[in-house]
């Protein structure tokens, strides 16, 4: 069945340092993958996906993903992590079976410390 | 944006009683979906639809019921509320063919007391 792992819960991490948050998925089929990010009180953003093509995937506020089939992984970096990067980040799992449900994980509250 | 309302945004009701969130889309989007957003758990699917009269049941569905008579809206109703319905409850829609992102409603925080 798929599922979807992301193991830290809390990432605390100091302005400017690097940063990653993992995401491992379990599935027999083609997947797309997702990262969505949430601000308090807010919905959930696209950040960035996955969907065929280059490994290597990027956003527009420097955070990059690399999907990983061997290790079914699709860990979120970024190199230098700014106070507003302060959020909640979910990694999420869409088989490529036409109903284009999503799996999310639990989600890793990232907080920037100063 | 991708055209996506709910409403109520805000709701504190009473258990036992009937409750109706709604989801209104701008751009006539075939795939439309339910979650509930708990600590810990992330969000998880209620239910979906396909199109109008189109639905299907997710992961967490007990409890609840959903309606599609138009494309623009996506309705989720407990019919009797309970404490454990208490949650933030997102609507998403899938855009566009060969695009398999979704996008995110607001939210609604519901308080069941």
């Amino acid at each position: 069945a798929q599922s979807v792992t992301q193991l830290d819960s809390q990432v605390p991490v100091f302005e400017e340092a690097p940063v990653e948050l993992r995401c491992n998925y379990s599935s027999s089929v083609s997947v797309y993958l997702f990262w969505y990010v949430q601000y308090p009180n807010q919905g959930l953003q696209l950040l960035l996906k996955y969907l065929s093509g280059s490994t290597l995937v990027e956003s527009i506020n420097g955070f990059e993903a690399e999907f990983n089939k061997s290790q079914t992984s699709f860990h979120l970096r970024k190199p230098s992590v700014h106070i507003s990067d302060t959020a909640e980040y979910f990694c999420a799992v869409s088989e490529d079976s036409g109903t284009y449900k999503y799996i999310f994980g639990t989600g890793t509250r990232l907080k920037v410390l100063a | 944006d991708a055209g996506i309302t709910q409403s109520p945004r805000h709701k504190v009701t009473e258990t036992g009683t009937p409750v109706t969130l709604r989801c209104h889309q701008t751009e006539n989007h075939r795939y439309m979906y339910w979650y509930r957003q708990d600590p810990g758990h992330g969000l998880r699917l209620i239910h979906y639809s396909y199109g109008v009269k189109d639905t299907d049941k997710g992961e967490v569905s007990d409890g609840y019921s959903v309606s599609r008579s138009k494309t623009e809206d996506f309705l989720l109703t407990l019919e009797s509320a309970t404490s454990s319905q208490t949650s933030v409850y997102f609507c998403a829609i899938k855009v566009g063919v060969g695009e398999e992102t979704q996008y995110f409603g607001p939210g609604t925080r519901l308080l069941v007391l």
